[in-house]
């Protein structure tokens, strides 16, 4: 069973240009997460998809951040106008609706990241 | 709200020697499981250790961490850190079983050094 996947693993972008980043989850898995992993600020939670519907988007920027999920094989997340400050490793994971056996919290399974440096 | 609270910024330890990473946390909710996350260079984070019952010590890999929901703590410890173990970790907090969002910490670098 392959683990998510994310591509691409590494995206340059000028600065002002739009960046679109895809994931694909482990089959099965009912819920997909987005995060922004910088050195200064660790993981920042920024949306959450459960059976392809939005369910939290509370750690996105509104203005320039986007993501959808248009079918339960992918996700995308899109960023307009990327500016410098953008730049950082976005990880997406995936997760059951819960755990398995006596443990019966879900784990969240996390792809490699796409590295986003924006000049 | 809830928050997560680690040992920040970088820990550096030598090797042969206990390692203690700190996990604090904040919540209004009874029922919690708590995960511990490495992540190594150039690789995905991944579990480590979990645990939803209190003042039981869970173990894997040579750590080991115990919840304690009357210090709401969950802290990680090594009794001797090897050279792989340097890696980033993450703290995690997960309210309840129905619910599939976490709480990370900010995340500890541990570098460990011969």
């Amino acid at each position: 069973n392959a683990g998510v996947i994310q591509t691409p693993r590494h995206k340059v972008t000028g600065k002002g240009q739009e960046a679109t980043l895809w994931c694909e989850p482990i089959s099965g898995h009912s819920a997909v997460f987005w995060y922004r992993q910088t050195i200064v600020q660790g993981l920042e939670f920024l949306t959450y998809f459960r059976n392809q519907a939005p369910i939290d988007d509370s750690g996105m920027p509104k203005e320039r951040f986007s993501a959808q999920m248009p079918n339960q094989s992918h996700s995308t997340l899109k960023i307009q106008s990327t500016q410098p400050q953008d730049s950082a490793v976005y990880l997406c994971a995936s997760s059951l609706d819960k755990g398995l056996g006596a443990f019966n919290y879900a784990e969240q399974f996390f792809g490699p990241g796409t590295r986003l440096t924006v000049l | 709200g809830d928050s997560v609270t680690q040992t920040e910024g970088l820990v550096t330890v030598t090797e042969g020697l206990p390692v203690k990473l700190n996990c604090t946390y904040q919540t209004t909710y009874l029922t919690i499981a708590f995960f511990w996350y490495v992540q190594y260079l150039n690789e995905a984070p991944q579990v480590l250790l979990k645990s939803s019952t209190d003042n039981k010590r869970t173990e894997h890999q040579g750590f080991h961490a115990t919840l304690h929901k009357s210090s709401s703590s969950f802290h990680l410890q090594k009794s001797s850190a090897q050279l792989s173990d340097s890696a980033l970790y993450y703290c995690a907090l997960s309210e309840s079983p129905g619910y599939q969002n976490f709480y990370f910490g900010k995340g500890t670098s541990l570098t460990v050094i011969p």
